[in-house]
């Protein structure tokens, strides 16, 4: 079974720039999280889908940030503009059942901004 | 809020030694627990959990035991091998009827095993 797919895996930006990052998570999950990793720091929540709504969006910094999950499968989280402090790992997870707890990851985009 | 609050590393250990990593939470209901191990340029990948008071996880030698007295999971294996060299976080995941909230995470604690 294929886990959680994520692209690109590594990305570098100009600050100002627009940049995406796609999440294709295990089939038949229909929770998907997004959690903003910074370096030597453990991963924080940004948004959590249950389908297609986004049920907890209260981390997300909506000024810059948005996401979305299309159909209730695919995600993209998507950052306009990119800041210096936005260079961190962006984690796509997804969960098989509402109301299971466990998570699968995916490996990660490392956002580079410059 | 909820929290998690992991040992600080880097744990350096030589080959076969006992390993324990302290982990204590704060949580407003009743979570379950998890440890995730993240190697060298990979994802987070579940190493064990634990669903209610008293369980203890276990997965490759590892092992974790919810004390709920104590509000601890700390994570423990008898014999590292320089293959468990990786970064350890401890989280914590509850449920609030609406579905599975957010894995609240440690800051990570990083082992270094030495042949």
């Amino acid at each position: 079974e294929a886990g959680v797919v994520q692209s690109p895996r590594y990305k570098i930006i100009e600050k100002k720039q627009p940049v995406a990052f796609w999440c294709n998570p295990i089939s038949g999950h229909n929770t998907l999280y997004w959690y903003l990793q910074n370096l030597g720091q453990g991963p924080e929540l940004l948004i959590r889908y249950e389908n297609e709504e986004a049920v907890d969006d209260s981390q997300l910094p909506k000024d810059r940030f948005s996401a979305e999950r299309l159909k209730g499968v695919d995600s993209t989280l998507k950052i306009q503009p990119a800041e210096l402090g936005d260079s961190a790992v962006y984690l796509c997870a997804s969960s098989p059942t509402v109301g299971w707890t466990e998570a699968f990851f995916g490996q990660g985009t490392r956002l580079t901004v410059v | 809020g909820d929290s998690v609050t992991q040992m600080e590393g880097p744990v350096t250990l030589s080959e076969e030694a006992f390993l324990t990593i302290n982990c204590t939470y704060t949580a407003t209901g009743y979570p379950s627990l998890f440890w995730y191990v993240q190697y060298p340029g990979e994802g987070l990948q579940l190493l064990l959990k634990a669903t209610k008071a008293d369980d203890k996880g276990s997965n490759k030698g590892f092992e974790a035991t919810y004390r709920k007295e104590t509000t601890s999971f700390h994570l423990e294996k008898g014999s590292v091998q320089v293959s468990d060299s990786a970064v350890y976080f401890c989280a914590l995941g509850l449920y609030s009827g609406g579905g599975a909230d957010g894995l609240t995470f440690g800051k990570g604690t990083h082992l270094i095993i030495q042949p």
